[in-house]
């Protein structure tokens, strides 16, 4: 059974700070592993897709790493900003078909 | 673009009810998802189908029940719901090109804030 990670649960950090969030999985049969943000209340929105053939992404300030053998993807926020805080989540598609997610990063950036 | 629409975004049951949410996607794809968000648990899934006429269950399928009738389409009934139901559902789907899932980003909906008393 693919079981995801994420830690720390949150995180508090001064605007301005170049910062990672971790994600590590125990299953390495993966297609893709995916870096969603989720605002309190709302839904999920993709950040960045990285396939499992792919060492990296990179989208404006974020860039995600993922190390397929080693179980463990990073999601780097460069300069961030009061308006990066929120909820990241890290998501795996397995060979089943399933995606399966980790429990979140809860951010907070302070001005 | 609608991408993901979920119906209803908010229900209050009583204990016993029944009820059906809808999630409709306009993007043809293939695979839908069922989740369950609950404070701590991290998103769980509920069930899931690969195409149109086809389910399978997740990790929390007990008390739930699902329906692919259409591509577009995949409907999660409660039909006798327990506050242990009270929860936020998401829907997700993606597309399969082929046989290579690596490229295929998974997309959501807003979600449906349930609350069985």
């Amino acid at each position: 059974k693919q079981e995801v990670t994420q830690i720390p649960a949150a995180l508090s950090v001064p605007e301005g700070e170049n910062l990672v969030l971790n994600c590590s999985f125990t299953d390495s049969a993966i297609y893709n592993l995916q870096w969603f943000r989720q605002d309190p209340g709302k839904g999920l929105t993709s950040l960045l897709l990285i396939q499992s053939s792919q060492r990296e992404q990179t989208s404006g300030r974020l860039n995600a790493s993922l190390d397929k053998s080693s179980g463990r993807s990073t999601l780097y926020i460069a300069a961030s900003q009061p308006g990066d805080s929120a909820t990241y989540l890290c998501a795996v598609t397995g060979a089943n078909s399933k995606l399966t997610f980790g429990k979140g990063i809860t951010l907070s950036v302070r001005p | 673009n609608a991408g993901v629409t979920q119906t209803p975004k908010f229900r209050v049951l009583k204990t016993g009810q029944s009820m059906t949410l809808l999630c409709a996607q306009d993007m043809n794809h293939e695979y839908m998802y069922w989740y369950r968000q609950d404070p701590g648990m991290g998103l769980r899934l509920i069930h899931y189908s690969v195409g149109e006429g086809t389910t399978a269950k997740g990790e929390v399928p007990d008390g739930y029940n699902v329906s692919r009738l259409k591509k577009q389409n995949f409907l999660l009934g409660l039909e006798s719901a327990a506050p242990s139901q009270t929860s936020v559902y998401f829907c997700a789907s993606r597309t399969a090109r082929g046989t290579d899932s690596a490229n295929t980003e998974a997309f959501f909906g807003q979600g449906t804030r349930l609350t069985v008393v």
